[in-house]
């Protein structure tokens, strides 16, 4: 079965800490994509991956395609990055995202 | 502003009753994808269109259908309504020149479903 877990499920930090989310699936993928929810609902694409590491601001994603595993952090983090964090990704071409169960940040100021 | 439109933002309506939800993609995207996002079950990928024809189709219950429109715009039917359909539906475009899971997506507002 094809299948996207993250890790924590919740997280809480204070500001200025490093924060590490995980994403781990089952089988091969040819992209692998990190979303956020704001508490409002709107999502946001992060990155969108199919190997190595992307960049963009304090975001950082990472993901190793041997050992099924993908992770998003974020430096120096803010209350403003307070959200919901979501994996995606699409099994061996599929042609179709199938969705982690996402982990709720919550950075305190 | 993601450039996605998705009217109407909120709707409620009763059971057995049937609804359209509409999506503007961003100018120049060729592909709209929609997702439903339940409590219970999270974000799934329902169907994707491109340029007016059926790219891929996820887990879309038979009483749901959709269609892209040669302005691209998109819309998505939801017939015999029931109290689990209750849920947010965003509608994505991307620019269609790759497969669509390679491309980002951009994400509208999101329609909210409340079935009574």
């Amino acid at each position: 079965k094809n299948e996207v877990e993250q890790s924590p499920q919740n997280l809480t930090a204070q500001e200025g800490e490093f924060i590490t989310i995980n994403c781990s699936y089952s089988v091969g993928i040819s992209a692998l994509h990190w979303l956020q929810q704001h508490p409002g609902g709107g999502i946001v694409s992060l990155f969108m991956l199919s190997s190595g590491k992307k960049k963009h601001g304090r975001l950082i994603a990472t993901i190793n395609i041997q050992e099924k595993h993908s992770s998003l952090h974020i430096t120096a983090s803010h209350p403003r990055d307070s959200a919901v964090y979501i994996c995606a990704v699409d099994f061996q071409g599929a042609q179709k995202l199938v969705f982690g169960q996402g982990t709720r940040l919550t950075i305190n100021p | 502003d993601s450039g996605v439109t998705q009217t109407p933002k909120h709707l409620i309506t009763a059971t057995g009753q049937r609804v359209t939800l509409r999506c503007s993609p961003r100018s120049g995207d060729l592909s709209v994808y929609w997702y439903q996002q339940s409590l219970d079950q999270g974000l799934q990928f329902l169907i994707q269109y491109y340029n007016g024809e059926e790219r891929a189709k996820g887990n879309i219950l038979e009483r749901f259908s959709a269609q892209q429109f040669p302005d691209l715009h998109s819309e998505l039917n939801l017939s015999s309504l029931e109290l689990g359909d209750s849920a947010l539906y965003f509608c994505a475009s991307s620019e269609g020149r790759a497969s669509g899971t390679l491309e980002t997506q951009y994400f509208g507002p999101g329609t909210r479903l409340l079935v009574l």
